[in-house]
């Protein structure tokens, strides 16, 4: 069965700084990725996806996503976060031949920005 | 605007009173899924439909009913609540073909508590 692990369940860092959040997938086959983002009060909005080709994904927001077969990771990474950045990230998969039917979430990590 | 839109946002109410929550998707959208997101469980799948009276269980559908009959609406019903189904619902749709395929478009939440 497929599997997302999110190992980090908070992260905090200042405005400016570099972030990086965590994502490992198990899948037996070639996945679709995605990462989304959640502001509070609000619904889950999609910020990047990986389905083929380049490894490294450009998203919104500044967003981007490094997709690594060898280390089954997707790491979501951003330079310099903007304090409107805090809210909470989830990582999502399935497999090439799969529907939405078969997304698969990570637990998310909270993100908090200090100023 | 292509959205997402559920009702009602915020809801208490007591065990064993029948609730529904209404989905609603302008984009024409094959597939609609409702999720519950719980403190440290991530999103979790209740149910999930294809396409017009075509659903399905995801993985936590106990104590949940849905109903396709339009293409637009997937409403979920609670028959008689109980306090372990107090959560944050979504809703959420994607085609199924095209390049939007399998990427959710999220609803903004519907908050339930159950005393």
């Amino acid at each position: 069965a497929q599997s997302v692990t999110q190992p980090d369940i908070h992260i905090t860092v200042s405005e400016g700084a570099s972030l990086e959040l965590r994502c490992n997938y198990s899948y037996g086959a070639t996945p679709y990725l995605f990462w989304y983002v959640q502001s509070p009060g609000q619904g889950l909005q999609l910020l990047l996806k990986y389905f083929s080709g380049d490894t490294l994904v450009q998203g919104i927001k500044g967003f981007e996503a490094e997709f690594k077969r060898s280390q089954s990771s997707f790491n979501l990474r951003k330079p310099s976060v903007h304090w409107s950045d805090a809210a909470e990230y989830f990582c999502a998969v399935i497999g090439v031949t799969g529907t939405a039917s078969k997304l698969t979430f990570g637990t998310g990590t909270r993100l908090q920005v200090t100023l | 605007e292509a959205q997402v839109t559920q009702n009602p946002r915020y809801l208490i109410t007591v065990t064993g009173k029948k609730l529904t929550v209404t989905c609603s998707q302008n984009m024409n959208h094959e597939y609609m899924s409702w999720y519950r997101q719980d403190p440290g469980l991530g999103l979790r799948q209740i149910y999930y439909s294809m396409n017009v009276e075509v659903t399905d269980k995801g993985d936590v559908p106990e104590g949940y009913k849905v109903s396709r009959k339009e293409k637009r609406n997937f409403p979920l019903i609670l028959e008689s609540p109980s306090p372990n189904q107090t959560s944050l619902y979504f809703c959420a749709s994607s085609s199924l073909g095209g390049s939007g395929a399998n990427v959710l478009t999220f609803g903004a939440g519907s908050r339930l508590t159950v005393l």
